[in-house]
């Protein structure tokens, strides 16, 4: 069965310093990955995919993540970290193709970002 | 863009009441949208996929009669909580999806708060 592990419960960095958030994933064969971003007591916001391509991919708010097959991992990255960013951000991986299952999506546990001014 | 609405946005029930939940895509047509389950500092939980004019697929453990869905439009689809008791309280989250082969992106709504007592 699918798994998402994002082994970092919490995370806290000084305003201004560099980001990693860590995503694992084990799948049968290479799948959908995404980052949302969720603020307290909101829904989500896709902050960036890979489906296919170039590995290193660019999102919104100035993210990026890289896919490392060999690693089986999707990190998340960014240069230098905004107040606005402390929220929980969730790794989450679809099945290739659009055959069935509804394209349903497994979701880690997720990572809560804490920023010190 | 593509938004998704829910409401109410938080709704406090007595136990052994019914409560209906809604999700519209406002500015798309949705052929399938999809139900989550988030408990606090948890992950999201799939509970089930909904496509219009179909029945609801439901996830393993998830009590279909106990979570009624109906996607009766390609704009609206609902959950009712029936019989509610205090374990069901929870964030509920709702996303949609575009429909096409080539649309794989799920766009979420801000979640329902449900709070039984």
């Amino acid at each position: 069965a699918q798994s998402v592990t994002q082994p970092d419960i919490h995370i806290t960095v000084s305003e201004g310093a560099s980001l990693e958030l860590r995503c694992n994933y084990s799948y049968g064969a290479t799948p959908y990955l995404f980052w949302y971003v969720q603020s307290p007591g909101q829904g989500l916001q896709l902050l960036l995919k890979y489906f296919s391509g170039d590995t290193l991919v660019q999102g919104i708010k100035g993210f990026e993540a890289e896919f490392k097959r060999s690693q089986s991992s999707f990190n998340l990255r960014k240069p230098s970290v905004h107040w606005s960013d402390a929220a929980e951000y969730f790794c989450a991986v679809g099945p290739r193709g659009f055959t069935g299952g509804g394209n349903k999506l497994t979701f880690g546990t997720g990572t809560q970002l804490k920023v010190e001014l | 863009g593509a938004v998704v609405s829910q409401h109410p946005s938080w709704v406090i029930c007595k136990s052994g009441t019914s409560v209906k939940i809604e999700c519209r895509s406002l500015d798309f047509q949705a052929t399938t949208m999809f139900w989550y389950r988030q408990f606090p500092k948890q992950s999201l939980m799939l509970m089930a996929t909904s496509n219009e004019g179909s029945k609801a697929t439901y996830e393993q453990g998830v009590e279909k009669d106990k979570f009624l869905i109906n996607h009766a439009s390609l704009t609206l689809s609902t959950l009712t909580v029936t019989s509610a008791h205090p374990e069901d309280s929870s964030f509920y989250i709702c996303s949609a999806r575009r429909p096409g082969p080539t649309s794989y992106e799920q766009y979420f709504g801000p979640g329902t708060r449900l709070t039984v007592t």
